[in-house]
């Protein structure tokens, strides 16, 4: 199957402390694990991506792994600010085929 | 950056109509996408294509939904007829080569059916 499930759906933190969402994948066959951020009444946008042949990618202040083996990758926020609440969804396709997302966390960071 | 233009941002219109929902994919993208979201939840994969072909469609996309893209002008949804539970936003997407590639979405369509 093509479905990528995500968790938490609903995810509060302090300003200044780390968020991570998870997600996991149906086919071993994908190759391409993005990660989208849309605000409210906005069209989602990419933040980070990461490859199958890579297992960790860092770029201000995010953090993706990928655990091919166990079907499973994750977003992880460092140092979180206000800016940073959003909605936040995993997606992962393979080749030319369309990506699948998952069904979205809302972050909120409190100041 | 690279925009996608979705018109109109927002339709109303009656159940059983029809509508069609235009994209302005950006200029030398060769492959075109539409995701539908209700409520700001998941975005769920409709269709894509390729070339003048759809590639890839899901259930949710029914029979009384077509895509085309005349003479490499707006990339286009139709809905005919509409039905109540095609209320959404739907987003039009664009990339270079293909989904394992940064997806440019534009900023949406609300349809709402009455």
């Amino acid at each position: 199957g093509e479905q990528v499930e995500q968790l938490p759906s609903i995810l509060r933190v302090q300003e200044g402390s780390s968020a991570s969402i998870n997600c996991t994948y149906e086919n071993s066959a994908s190759n391409y694990f993005p990660w989208y951020k849309q605000e409210p009444g906005e069209n989602p946008k990419l933040i980070i991506d990461i490859r199958s042949n890579m297992e960790r990618k860092q770029t201000q202040g995010l953090i993706v792994l990928l655990d091919k083996k166990a079907k499973r990758f994750s977003l992880h926020i460092t140092d979180t600010q206000p800016g940073d609440s959003a909605m936040y969804f995993c997606a992962a396709s393979r080749d030319n085929n369309a990506p699948r997302f998952g069904a979205g966390t809302k972050l909120s960071v409190k100041p | 950056g690279p925009k996608v233009l979705q018109i109109p941002s927002h339709q109303i219109i009656d159940m059983g109509q029809m509508v069609t929902l235009n994209c302005d994919p950006v200029s030398n993208h060769l492959y075109f996408y539409w995701y539908k979201q209700i409520l700001g939840q998941q975005m769920e994969f409709l269709v894509n294509f390729y070339n003048g072909k759809v590639m890839e469609k899901s259930k949710l996309f029914k029979d009384q939904f077509s895509v085309e893209r005349p003479d490499g002008s707006y990339f286009t949804l139709k809905i005919q007829p509409t039905a109540l539970e095609d209320s959404a936003v739907y987003f039009c997407a664009s990339s270079l080569t293909g989904g394992s590639n940064t997806l440019y979405f534009g900023a949406g369509t609300r349809l709402s059916v009455l």
